[in-house]
């Protein structure tokens, strides 16, 4: 079974420009969450989708924002981009329904200059 | 709301030595509780998880946990660590109600040395 796949690996941005991350879950899953990690501040929540609804979200300004497509596919987008949005992102993806461990991608490595 | 603290940012320890990583947790409500870990440009995968039951919760690797409501603790320890071992680890909860927020700590960095 394949596992959770994120495109891109690795991007640079300028301050100012906007760009789009991609996280295909495994199959069957329904439930697509997206974290935030930094050094030193661990992961931090952003949003997560489930059959194209978003049911949750975190503390984020509305800069950041996602949508999941009816494959479970998502994409998560950032605009207006700003230096301490360097971080790498990472999606991981849950059946849907209960307890469950999350199945996490490697995730995309984010520089904005 | 969750939230999760791990207490040590970073952990030293010699190979063969035992070691605890500690977590404490607050909730307004019941949990699940986990223990993910990451190696070097990876992403996360998952040690061990505690749904209910048996307080003590055993893992991959030889790592376990015991969970502990009164003191709102998740601790992880192994009776003795290898080289291999050497990773960030990420204790982490989400309501039991069906919230579907899994809430991360900000990780401890365990070092195993020679």
């Amino acid at each position: 079974k394949a596992g959770v796949t994120q495109t891109p690996r690795y991007l640079i941005k300028t301050r100012g420009q906007q760009v789009t991350l991609s996280c295909s879950p495994i199959s069957g899953h329904r439930s697509v969450s997206w974290y935030q990690q930094t050094p030193g501040q661990g992961l931090q929540f952003l949003f997560e989708y489930f059959s194209e609804t978003q049911r949750n979200k975190g503390n984020f300004p509305g800069r950041f924002s996602g949508r999941q497509f009816s494959n479970s596919r998502s994409e998560m987008n950032v605009s207006t981009l700003e230096l301490g949005d360097s971080a790498l992102y990472l999606c991981a993806s849950f059946q849907g329904q209960g307890a469950g461990e999350l199945f996490f991608g490697e995730g995309s490595r984010l520089t904005v200059l | 709301a969750q939230s999760v603290t791990q207490l040590d940012s970073q952990v030293p320890v010699f190979e063969e030595a035992p070691v605890e990583l500690r977590c404490n947790y607050s909730s307004s409500v019941s949990v699940y509780l986990f223990w993910y870990v990451q190696y070097p440009n990876q992403g996360l995968q998952l040690l061990l998880k505690y749904l209910s039951g048996s307080t003590l919760v055993k893992g991959i690797n030889g790592f376990e946990a015991e969970f502990n409501k009164s003191q709102t603790s998740f601790h992880l320890r192994k009776p003795s660590v290898h080289i291999s071992d050497t990773a960030e680890y990420f204790c982490a909860v989400s309501p039991n109600t069906g919230g579907f927020k899994t809430i991360f700590g900000a990780g401890t960095r365990l070092f195993v040395k020679a």
